[in-house]
């Protein structure tokens, strides 16, 4: 299986602030990924698809980029709202794989 | 509107047997792929597998495979995920989810089925 590993495990940010997310996969996956946001309490939110694909609805301060095996999600001026866990997912090979995720904490 | 509407929050005892479903609502149900993930307390996500309504294909997690079977049944547009004998590593919430179109990543999510073992 390939292994997604995203750094930090924890980033603590101040509102206003940028935020900088990183998934490495094991091995490469083109740009087979996507990133989820997710609350407590709720079911995930789908971000970016084929790495750098805004979903429908998402605002124009969530950024991805990468190719490969080096990915990077950008969350630019924090709003109270995206403080949450982030996760990846590549969907390149079978099965298909999750990071364990990064939690953005209100500095 | 898609809608994937899951089944209540579960309790259950080791060794017991379980299903649990996710009805879809909004669209076509058989022309889309439905996923099932799992989390377990505190965790990341994990792919269990998916299944494609329209003719039941599956594919499976080979690290899921004979844990669990899904399920579908097209005409009350639900899918299933089932398990035989429970054990209490099997404690989770497991969510339903879709792709928007084609593809694999998933836009619209179930809001999650709490899954309890225990003695």
């Amino acid at each position: 299986d390939i292994v997604m590993t995203q750094s930090p495990a924890t980033l603590s940010v101040s509102p206003g602030e940028s935020a900088t997310l990183s998934c490495r996969a094991s091995q490469s996956i083109s740009f087979n990924l996507a990133w989820y946001q997710q609350i407590p309490g709720q079911a995930p939110r789908l971000l970016i698809y084929d790495a750098s694909t805004r979903a429908t609805g998402i605002p124009a301060r969530f950024s991805g980029s990468g190719s490969g095996t080096e990915f990077t999600l950008t969350i630019s001026g924090l709003q109270s709202e995206d403080f949450a866990v982030y996760s990846c997912q590549q969907y390149n090979n079978w099965p298909q794989t999750f990071g364990q995720g990064t939690k953005v904490e209100i500095k | 509107e898609v809608q994937l509407v899951q089944s209540r929050a579960e309790v259950r005892k080791p060794g017991e047997s379980l299903r649990i479903s996710c009805k879809g609502s909004g669209y076509t149900f058989s022309y889309y792929w439905i996923a099932w993930v799992r989390q377990m307390p505190g965790k990341g996500l994990e792919w269990i597998g998916i299944i494609y309504p329209g003719d039941s294909d599956t594919r499976y997690n080979p690290s899921f495979q004979g844990q669990v079977t899904m399920s579908a049944d097209k005409s009350i547009n639900t899918a299933y995920l089932r398990w035989h004998s429970l054990e209490a590593s099997d404690t989770a919430i497991y969510y339903c989810a879709r792709p928007l179109d084609s593809g694999s990543h998933y836009f619209y999510w179930g809001q999650g089925t709490l899954v309890t073992v225990s003695s």
